[in-house]
């Protein structure tokens, strides 16, 4: 069976700080694909990356970085010196090879970031 | 390109009436998503389609029906509606069948039944 866990649930950090939100991962597929999307207070879903299984290279985007674990199924999601603007929901999904159609997201982090 | 859109962003029903969500993509994504979001939680996979005419089930169908006769469009029909469907609504779409194709997520639809 696929799941998809983040177990923090809400996480406080004061502007500047910099902050990891977690996601584990269970899979039997060997080609799979994990994203990470955005939800601000607006409510819309925004797609931030995709990282497919054979890729384990990190990746950083401004103040955006990602580090993929197969060893320990892992897929967290840092920003460096938060912002007010960085404060949504975060959810992280896993999607299984080509063919298949579902997405599984986990229960989202809710990042709140103080001024 | 409007991307995935949807229609209402907000209703209220009373107990027992229907409505259609309407959601339209204009990205010739074959596939396509419905799923709710309760306060405080995640997604969960109401219906989904890979084709025009393909439509099935997801996690929590009940209460739900839908149809694809386009490519573009993909309402989502509530029967009877009841206070736990209560709920934001998302629709989504993806280039399948490609796994590394993300999701584009429409605005939603939040929905009060009393």
């Amino acid at each position: 069976a696929q799941k998809v866990t983040q177990a923090q649930t809400e996480i406080s950090v004061v502007e500047k700080e910099d902050v990891t939100l977690d996601c584990v991962y269970e899979t039997r597929d060997t080609t799979y694909y994990l994203f990470w999307y955005k939800q601000p207070p607006s409510g819309e879903l925004v797609f931030l990356i995709r990282r497919n299984s054979f890729d384990e290279q990190n990746e950083i985007s401004g103040r955006y970085s990602w580090n993929f674990q197969k060893s320990t199924s892992s897929f967290n999601f840092t920003i460096t010196a938060s912002q007010v603007v960085d404060s949504a929901v975060y959810f992280c999904a896993l999607r299984g090879p080509s063919g298949t159609y579902k997405y599984i997201f986990g229960t989202g982090t809710r990042l709140k970031v103080l001024a | 390109n409007a991307g995935v859109t949807q229609t209402p962003k907000f209703r209220i029903l009373k107990i027992g009436q229907s409505m259609t969500l309407q959601c339209t993509q204009d990205m010739n994504h074959n596939y396509m998503y419905w799923y709710r979001q309760d306060p405080g939680m995640g997604l969960k996979l109401i219906y989904y389609s890979v084709g025009a005419g393909i439509t099935d089930k997801g996690e929590v169908p009940n209460g739900y029906n839908v149809s694809r006769s386009t490519t573009e469009d993909f309402p989502l029909r509530l029967e009877l509606a009841a206070p736990s469907q209560t709920s934001v609504y998302f629709c989504a779409s993806s280039y399948g069948p490609s796994g590394g194709n993300e999701q584009f997520f429409g605005p939603g639809t939040r929905l009060t039944v009393l």
